[in-house]
């Protein structure tokens, strides 16, 4: 059974600094991996999405890598800013036809001004 | 174009009562899924559509829920005498279902608020 683990749970950083959030999954066997942002009282907002034969996916200051083969993705976010906060998932696909994500439990960002 | 929708956005009932939960995915997508978001719990998969059928229901808690998709649109989500343990957020998301699976995305609405007094 697929498990995916985020860390830190957690995390507060000032204005401006360059950030790196870790998620890490069990079984390689994904076709993708899928970084998500969740505000407080709202649903999921799709981030970026790396294929299985990349490597890394960029999106104005977030940048996605992954290592399928050590089961482990990073996001990073550069100059960070207060409307950054936000908590952040990860999900993987299952191998099955259904496809449904399996999540990692977030990491709760906060961006001091 | 428009998103995934949901309504209610809040649902507030009573213990023991039935509730209904409605899901508008995007138009075109073929696959639907519900999700449910709880404390302690985080995201969990409950069903998931292809067209009108279910073929994966794997994840529904216990047969008080049920769900349905019609005309390969919108779907309901049907949790019956609601239990204070099924107080939590329903997320509905549906995808396109690319021929090339590593290109699927799914795109989420903003949920079903639900508190069972």
């Amino acid at each position: 059974k697929q498990e995916v683990t985020q860390i830190p749970a957690a995390l507060s950083v000032p204005e401006g600094e360059n950030l790196v959030l870790n998620c890490s999954f069990t079984d390689s066997a994904i076709y993708n991996l899928q970084w998500f942002r969740q505000d407080p009282g709202k649903g999921l907002t799709s981030l970026l999405l790396i294929q299985s034969s990349q490597r890394e996916q960029t999106s104005g200051r977030l940048n996605a890598s992954l290592d399928k083969s050590s089961g482990r993705s990073t996001l990073y976010i550069a100059a960070s800013q207060p409307g950054d906060s936000a908590t952040y998932l990860c999900a993987v696909p299952s191998s099955g036809s259904a496809r449904q994500l399996t999540f990692g439990s977030g990491t709760q960002l906060t961006v001091l001004p | 174009g428009a998103g995934v929708s949901q309504s209610p956005s809040n649902k507030v009932t009573e213990k023991g009562k039935d509730v209904e939960l409605r899901c508008d995915p995007i138009s075109g997508h073929t696959a639907l899924y519900w999700y449910r978001q709880s404390l302690g719990q985080g995201l969990e998969f409950l069903i998931y559509f292809q067209g009108n059928s279910a073929p994966d229901k794997s994840g529904l808690p216990s047969d008080r829920f049920s769900a349905e998709r019609t005309g390969g649109s919108v779907s309901t989500l049907t949790i019956q005498r609601t239990q204070q343990e099924d107080s939590a957020v329903y997320l509905c998301a549906s995808s396109l279902r690319p021929w090339l699976e590593s290109q699927e995305t799914q795109y989420f609405g903003p949920g079903t608020r639900l508190l069972v007094l």
